[in-house]
């Protein structure tokens, strides 16, 4: 199975601050990489998919990229709502896995 | 647009079976891979199965095998997920959710196992 270890596991951050979040992978994953949000009491939301792949409706703040084995989820600009757990994912192998989640707060 | 709705809270108890259902609407449901996650109380997220429909035969976790049986039923686009042998450690929100890249995704299901 490939593991997934997103670093850092929690972060505290001021409104406004660029936040960068990363994915490495056990293995190569060809960018089959996809990222999430999810906020107390709520289902994940899909962030980005296919490592950069901005999914529709989602602010253009948010990125992704990285190839290999390393993947970065970044936020241009912290905004409030933005505090949550992420969670990276990958789609290239079966079983699918999940990163352990990063908790981001808003300072 | 597709939308998922899940079945309701349940509680069980050790040793029995739990069937979760998740109704899809708006969309074609026999193409598209319907997997199953899980999250324990504070816990991350755990991918469980899938199934696609048109192809029938769903699939599992490895560490769930033998426990778990994924289901889908084309007359009323509705996929289950069924776990037996209930632990306490299985008391968590199942989802389920769609394709590779999962969305959207149902609300959750609580299942709650307890004597």
């Amino acid at each position: 199975d490939i593991q997934l270890t997103q670093s850092p596991s929690s972060l505290s951050a001021s409104v406004g601050d660029r936040v960068t979040i990363t994915c490495r992978a056990s293995q190569s994953m060809n960018n089959y990489i996809n990222w999430y949000q999810q906020k107390p009491g709520k289902a994940p939301k899909l962030l980005i998919y296919v490592a950069s792949s901005l999914q529709s409706g989602v602010p253009s703040r948010f990125s992704g990229s990285g190839s290999g084995t390393d993947f970065t989820l970044t936020i241009s600009s912290l905004q409030p709502d933005d505090s949550a757990t992420y969670y990276c994912q990958q789609s290239f192998s079966g079983p699918w896995t999940f990163g352990q989640g990063t908790r981001v707060e808003i300072k | 647009q597709v939308q998922l709705v899940q079945s309701g809270a349940e509680v069980k108890k050790p040793g029995s079976s739990v069937k979760v259902a998740c109704k899809t609407s708006g969309g074609d449901f026999s193409r598209h891979a319907i997997s199953w996650v899980r999250q324990a109380p504070g816990q991350g997220l755990e991918w469980m199965g899938r199934i696609i429909p048109y192809l029938g035969k769903g699939n599992a976790v490895q560490r769930f095998q033998g426990r778990v049986s994924i289901t889908a039923d084309d007359s009323t686009t509705t996929a289950y997920m069924e776990l037996s042998s209930l632990r306490f450690d299985d008391t968590a929100v199942y989802y389920c959710t769609l394709g590779n890249w999962f969305d959207p995704w149902g609300q959750g299901t609580l299942v709650t196992v307890s004597s």
